[in-house]
């Protein structure tokens, strides 16, 4: 039982280049999120999944999007990096969107550099 | 507009003693709360959930409280070990009907031998 795993570890993007950040999980739970933590801001919300098939924004989704190609994976696209777009990003999962009181199992993140 | 604030000053404490971290919201009305620890270069990890019908939680050598009224929780360490030294996450519940959270900046404990 791995939890939640996210590829790549690290990555160093140019400015205008695109790339996907991978999470899995195997805990066969409905919801699944991606953060991005930056220094001084704490973790921000950029997009989450409910359920498969279906996604909603969070409250910094410009620059990015996402698929949730099944129930086990959900991706982040960033189409052309930028430099405000440096990073550590933690893929994260629960139980279920409705019931209000299911704890979050966080990936162990992404650190992006974009020179 | 909503804001979480957590002590951005690093908490040293002496081992043994009780390290008690404050998280206080604004425009927030949170049905419950939840606190996760993070180490360096990992992700969070959830420790303790409390409801808002709830005063008080405890799991073995953590307690955490929360104040509706107040719009505060405090979340307590006793007994604190250098084990414990970390950064402390609060998250509130975002809206009714999903399980978004809002973080906090966190606090980091310092616990020295």
């Amino acid at each position: 039982n791995a939890g939640v795993t996210q590829t790549p570890k690290f990555q160093v993007l140019k400015t205008g280049q695109s790339m996907t950040l991978q999470c899995a999980q195997d805990m066969n739970h409905n919801s699944m999120y991606w953060y991005r933590q930056d220094p001084g801001m704490g973790l921000r919300l950029i997009y989450y999944s409910a359920s498969e098939g279906t996604t909603d924004k969070g409250e910094v989704p410009n620059g990015y999007n996402v698929s949730r190609l099944n129930k086990r994976e959900f991706s982040l696209r960033l189409e052309s990096a930028a430099p405000s777009q440096t990073s550590v990003y933690f893929c994260a999962s629960s139980e279920d969107t409705t019931d209000l009181s299911y704890e979050q199992y966080f990936g162990p993140g992404t650190r992006l550099t974009v020179t | 507009s909503q804001k979480i604030e957590q002590n951005s000053e690093a908490l040293n404490i002496q081992e043994g003693k009780t390290a008690t971290l404050t998280c206080n919201y604004t425009n927030y009305s949170p049905a419950y709360l939840q606190w996760y620890r993070q180490d360096p270069g990992r992700g969070p990890v959830f420790l303790l959930l409390i409801r808002e019908n709830e005063k008080e939680k405890r799991k073995e050598r953590l307690k955490v409280t929360f104040d509706t009224t107040l719009k505060q929780s405090l979340f307590h360490i006793t007994a604190s070990q250098p084990a414990d030294s970390a950064t402390y996450l609060c998250a509130l519940a975002v809206s009714y009907g999903n399980n978004r959270l809002a973080f906090g900046k966190g606090n980091q404990v310092v616990v020295i031998p």
